[in-house]
């Protein structure tokens, strides 16, 4: 099966700073890469998906990208933070029928 | 869009069964999955089935499938304190994955 690593896997941010959240998988090639966002006590948010290197779709505007430089390595990134923007930001992989998760970056803007 | 709905609650005693229900909308889903998350941490995939079968079981875990009612059930034999968690339903849809609300699982001693 697939191994999903993040990090890091809290951090606390001030409103107006940039931020950088990295994924990488091991154990398949060519994956579909996600990044979901959760607030707490709710459901996931689909947030980008990547079929492919530098294929990028996303599903909720916000302030908010993504790239992918390479096969397994998936970045979440945004030039300047909001509130809003705090929550548990979960990385998955899918390489077949099954989703893989990490373990999730914690999030505080303050 | 697609849709997937399940209780937001569940509290069951140590030894008894847990039967999560969740129901969704999009009558083309090829698999349909069950994940846990423990407070903190990621989702742990459990199980999935695919859409042709009706039932599959996984030692203390059986998955019902009803796709004419479009309701998708796990049950959980002889529940356990290490079961509380949060259950998450999905369906997929294409590249993408449609997850429910998340039931909480309280496991009473």
């Amino acid at each position: 099966s697939q191994t999903i690593h993040q990090w890091p896997a809290t951090l606390v941010q001030p409103v107006g700073s940039p931020l950088s959240l990295e994924c990488t998988v091991e154990g398949t090639s060519n994956p579909n890469l996600y990044w979901y966002r959760q607030a707490a006590g709710r459901g996931l948010q689909l947030l980008f998906y990547s079929v492919g290197i530098g294929q990028i779709s996303s599903e909720v505007p916000q302030n908010l990208s993504a790239s992918r430089p390479q096969d397994r390595q998936f970045i979440l990134s945004s030039k300047k933070l909001l509130l809003s923007d705090s929550g548990f930001y979960l990385c998955a992989s899918s390489g077949g029928h099954e989703q893989y998760f990490g373990p999730g970056t914690r999030l505080t803007v303050t | 869009g697609e849709d997937v709905e399940q209780s937001l609650f569940l509290s069951v005693r140590e030894g008894d069964s847990s039967v999560i229900n969740c129901t969704y909308t999009d009558s083309s889903s090829t698999y349909l999955y069950w994940y846990k998350q423990e407070p903190g941490a990621g989702l742990q995939l459990l199980t999935y089935i695919f859409s042709n079968m009706d039932m599959k079981q996984d030692q203390r875990l059986t998955v019902l499938l009803n796709k004419k009612d479009k309701h998708l059930s796990l049950r959980i034999a002889d529940t356990q304190t290490g079961d509380s968690a949060i259950y998450f339903c999905a369906e997929r849809d294409g590249q993408n994955f449609v997850f429910g609300p998340g039931t909480r699982l309280s496991v009473l001693p």
